[in-house]
């Protein structure tokens, strides 16, 4: 079935640690993409977006995502967390010229300790 | 900044009740989305609304469920005879219909049926 994946569902890092979040995606055609951060008792927040271009894109916070075509892939990095990264992030895609509805992965809980 | 604003933050309900949970999306965006999260599952897309009218709807979005934008500041989804399983997390979302189409989420509903 088509689908957004993360690999990770938990993954917990000491402070200073760098983060992966592992993205995969299988629709064909053209696709955004996104990364959205969920706060504890906070709302989704949009941490960058893929549409076009430079496919390694800056977002707040030190986020960076690469897009990788061939391996239909979007992971998240940061070089160095901070305990207060500790967040659910998700994934997620829009198929241009299918309408704007975001197909979300199924999150990662990131846990940084201090 | 602006941001979408949802009501209540949690609602207890009967099975076979109706609810309505309301959101006040960001005041020039026109497109306007209905997500849901079921404990422990991914973030479903339910339905988008433009231009006062259904734009695309998934499948969990029967003829149980129907949006209604009544003024020019709220937007509502309704559940007419609320089941079990639909207790979720129900967000709203709000985008300007631009480019990039980023959409921006409220803090969501939590919605219990007992």
């Amino acid at each position: 079935a088509q689908s957004v994946s993360q690999h990770n569902h938990h993954v917990t890092l000491s402070e200073a640690a760098s983060l992966e979040l592992g993205c995969n995606y299988s629709y064909g055609g053209t696709v955004n993409l996104f990364w959205y951060v969920q706060y504890p008792g906070q709302h989704l927040q949009l941490l960058l977006k893929y549409f076009s271009g430079d496919p390694l894109v800056k977002g707040i916070k030190g986020f960076e995502a690469e897009f990788i075509k061939s391996k239909f892939s979007f992971n998240l990095r940061k070089p160095s967390v901070q305990w207060s990264d500790t967040a659910e992030y998700f994934c997620a895609v829009t198929r241009v010229q299918y309408g704007n509805k975001l197909v979300f992965g199924a999150g990662t809980i990131l846990r940084v300790k201090s | 900044e602006p941001e979408v604003t949802q009501t209540p933050s949690h609602q207890v309900t009967q099975m076979g009740q109706e609810v309505i949970l309301r959101c006040v999306p960001i005041s020039n965006h026109l497109y306007f989305y209905w997500y849901r999260q079921i404990l422990g599952q991914k973030v479903e897309f339910l339905v988008s609304f433009y231009n006062n009218e259904i734009s695309e709807k998934s499948e969990i979005f029967d003829d149980q469920f129907s949006v209604e934008r009544p003024d020019g500041s709220n937007f509502t989804l309704k559940i007419r005879s609320t089941k079990l399983e639909d207790s979720a997390m129900y967000f709203c979302a709000s985008s300007d219909g631009g480019y990039s189409y980023e959409q921006y989420f409220g803090p969501g509903t939590r919605l219990t049926v007992t």
